[in-house]
């Protein structure tokens, strides 16, 4: 019930495609739903955020959809370029603990 | 530039040793917390602090690992004795509240032999 489930794993989108990840979860308390990117050999990074009471979060080309019902939330990446190419991980709050989950590589061809 | 910071990046050593690494959480953070990233298991949460008290811990093995903040600036995370499985990068990320943005460092990748 802790565990958020993301897919797919790995990922390849040609250059200004749109990129779609997608995460599930079981517990109704979490409370803040996270995306993570990580570059190779760095730690990963916060890239956008919403809280369960929002349907859609939008900052530049990067969208969350977050479907409470289904809990269900997704991460689009628009225009997608090759400097997107990194992994990115889902993750949910339960107070004051973040869950990721498993991560989906990205891979953006030029 | 504030960032988490932790040494060493790259640690290399034989199954039995002690491996101890640190972390410099972000100036003002008061929270800590240790993870592990292997491409099984994903990233997992080990252990957090704030104000420097050990909060969970229940992510760790208890028999070999152990974490503390010595200071504020501060935060080690030790490995006796080290186990080939215990091969992975870890990572140390801060924030300045129980639930704010939590930071993260460049990770120490450990390879036990």
């Amino acid at each position: 019930q802790q565990q958020v489930k993301q897919s797919p794993q790995s990922l390849i989108v040609q250059k200004g495609g749109i990129s779609i990840i997608n995460c599930a979860y079981e517990n109704t308390a979490f409370d803040y739903f996270p995306w993570y990117q990580q570059f190779p050999g760095k730690g990963p990074a916060l890239l956008i955020a919403i809280r369960p009471d929002v349907s859609e979060k939008k900052e530049g080309r990067f969208t969350i959809s977050f479907n409470k019902s289904a809990k269900q939330f997704s991460l689009h990446i628009m225009d997608s370029q090759p400097g997107d190419s990194a992994t990115y991980f889902c993750a949910a709050r339960y107070y004051d603990k973040i869950i990721f989950g498993k991560g989906t590589r990205l891979h953006i061809l030029p | 530039d504030a960032r988490v910071t932790q040494t060493p990046r790259d640690k290399v050593t034989e199954m039995g040793q002690e491996v101890t690494m640190r972390c410099q959480p972000i100036l003002g953070h008061n929270t800590v917390f240790w993870y592990r990233q292997t491409m099984m298991q994903g990233l997992e949460l080990l252990a957090y602090f704030r104000n420097r008290a050990p909060l969970d811990d229940s992510g760790m093995p208890k028999d070999r690992f152990s974490a503390e903040m010595p200071d504020a600036t501060l935060a080690t995370l030790k490995i006796q004795p080290s186990e080939p499985r215990d091969s992975a990068v870890y990572f140390c990320a801060s924030g300045s509240g129980p639930q704010e943005t939590q930071y993260f460092g460049p990770g120490t990748r450990l390879l036990v032999l």
